[in-house]
């Protein structure tokens, strides 16, 4: 089946710092890919879909300039959190519809648990 | 917009016992339906789905849910659940059009206890 990898699995970086989450499809192409964040006991939310090759489209609230992310090639999503503060600390998900499977339920990766002391 | 509802946070059921999760949405289009399962620091799997078709859908594990259009509801279920069936279970909505981005509820933590 389609799998959706997603790396590191968990990181702890300073406050301040800036840390990179990639998500990939491995076995199929992904023109589009979604962001999640997932609070302690919360369900998922929204922050952004990548769309391959041009801007992502964040959701109200999300703040671009953190949240930094790039849709470089049709297996390749990455999100940066810019200058995490300890607030940022919380658990990111990515998923991906395969591109040439309307109807396909989106694969998720394995989540990134990010820790911002 | 969509909007799912998850009317329960927790659910404490005894192993090989029944289980219901309930799940209602809202939404002003015709929409896609899913629940999903997810094991502590762990991403999301797919238990099942309805996109069209029969009502009744069954999944992984055991698991099935049914839709029901004029309740809008998309209740899961499992005849004899077991310990590792301990989790957290979101119910999810998309718009059957392109690639729409999935609303999730807050979720049902299911915890089988022995």
């Amino acid at each position: 089946g389609a799998v959706v990898s997603q790396h590191p699995s968990r990181v702890i970086c300073k406050s301040g710092t800036s840390v990179k989450i990639e998500c990939r499809s491995l076995d199929f192409q992904a023109t589009t890919m979604f962001w999640y964040r997932q609070f302690p006991k919360q369900s998922l939310m929204l922050m952004a879909t990548s769309n391959e090759g041009s801007k992502a489209t964040y959701e109200q609230g999300v703040e671009k300039d953190k949240f930094l992310i790039n849709h470089a090639s049709l297996t390749l999503s990455t999100l940066t959190v810019t200058s995490a503060h300890p607030e940022d600390s919380s658990f990111y998900i990515c998923s991906a519809p395969p591109s040439n499977r309307v109807n396909t339920e989106a694969f998720f990766g394995q989540g990134t648990r990010l820790t911002v002391v | 917009a969509q909007s799912v509802t998850q009317l329960d946070s927790q659910v404490p059921v005894f192993e090989e016992a029944p289980v219901e999760l309930r799940c209602n949405y809202s939404s002003s289009v015709s929409v896609y339906l899913f629940w999903y399962v997810q094991y502590p620091n762990q991403g999301l799997q797919l238990l099942l789905k309805y996109l069209s078709g029969s009502t009744l859908v069954k999944g992984i594990n055991g698991f099935e849910a049914e839709f029901n259009k004029s309740q809008t509801s998309f209740h899961l279920r499992k005849p004899s659940v077991h310990i590792s069936d301990t989790a957290e279970y979101f119910c999810a909505v998309r718009t059957n059009s392109g690639y729409s981005t999935l609303t999730f509820g807050k979720g049902t933590m299911l915890l089988v206890s022995p």
